[in-house]
């Protein structure tokens, strides 16, 4: 079956960086793009960017450009988001998701979620 | 970016309720909206896509309407797992967008 695991809990200092991993099983990683979403608490759901891991290929929102860097190692099936200059608005948890790739594409699954808090 | 705007953003309701969210883009998306259900303390799942398909798994209860920038997700009569928070997401774009979300509460 399909599974996202994700790296765990993270504390940072503000202008630190942050890397989080999503480890992929179940299907072959590089037929889907991973989406990454972030929830500060209380809040919604905020789409990052997303990579292809076919052929790295990124789309970032324009909200963090400049900051945000998704990668891929195909070998162990896993994505990383690297988020810098962190400041005590990055405090969210992270999900990585599987985007399905349909002509309508959607995340059709989800990691468990990181929580990086930045103090 | 597509803002999307989601209305109310919270009901209080009971079990059995018929109940209807409603999901406007800020401009026309055609179909390429999802929507996904997220529980407290859990990961969202993806309820329907592309505006009306039911996702593998997801009851009958559920469904989806809508095109061009008017959305909504009905569930035709509330079960106590129901009560959550729901996002509707645009995929037209390349740079995808949620709503702000709707919570529904007992």
């Amino acid at each position: 079956q399909v599974q996202l695991v994700q790296s765990g809990a993270e504390v940072k200092k503000p202008g630190a960086s942050v890397k989080v991993s999503c480890k992929s099983s179940g299907y072959t990683f590089t037929k889907f793009g991973i989406t990454w979403v972030r929830q500060a608490p209380g809040h919604a759901l905020e789409w990052m960017g997303w990579i292809d891991p076919y052929n790295v290929n990124t789309n970032y929102a324009q909200k963090f450009q400049g900051r945000v860097t998704m990668t891929t190692e195909t070998s162990t099936r896993t994505a990383y988001m690297e988020l810098r200059s962190l400041t005590s608005d990055d405090t969210a948890v992270y999900y990585c998701a599987r985007d399905d790739g349909g002509y309508v594409s959607s995340f059709d699954y989800w990691g468990q979620g990181t929580l990086v808090t930045v103090s | 970016d597509i803002q999307m705007t989601q209305s109310p953003s919270s009901l209080s309701l009971s079990v059995g309720d018929r109940v209807t969210i409603t999901c406007r883009a800020s401009q026309d998306i055609r179909t390429f909206l999802n929507w996904y259900q997220q529980k407290t303390g859990e990961a969202p799942k993806l309820l329907i896509y592309s505006a009306s398909s039911l996702q593998s798994g997801v009851p009958s209860r559920f469904s989806g309407g809508g095109s061009g920038t008017d959305f909504t997700l009905t569930i035709s009569s509330l079960q106590p797992e129901d009560f959550a928070t729901y996002y509707c997401q645009q995929s037209y774009s390349t740079l995808r967008t949620f709503g702000q979300g709707t919570k529904l509460e007992v």
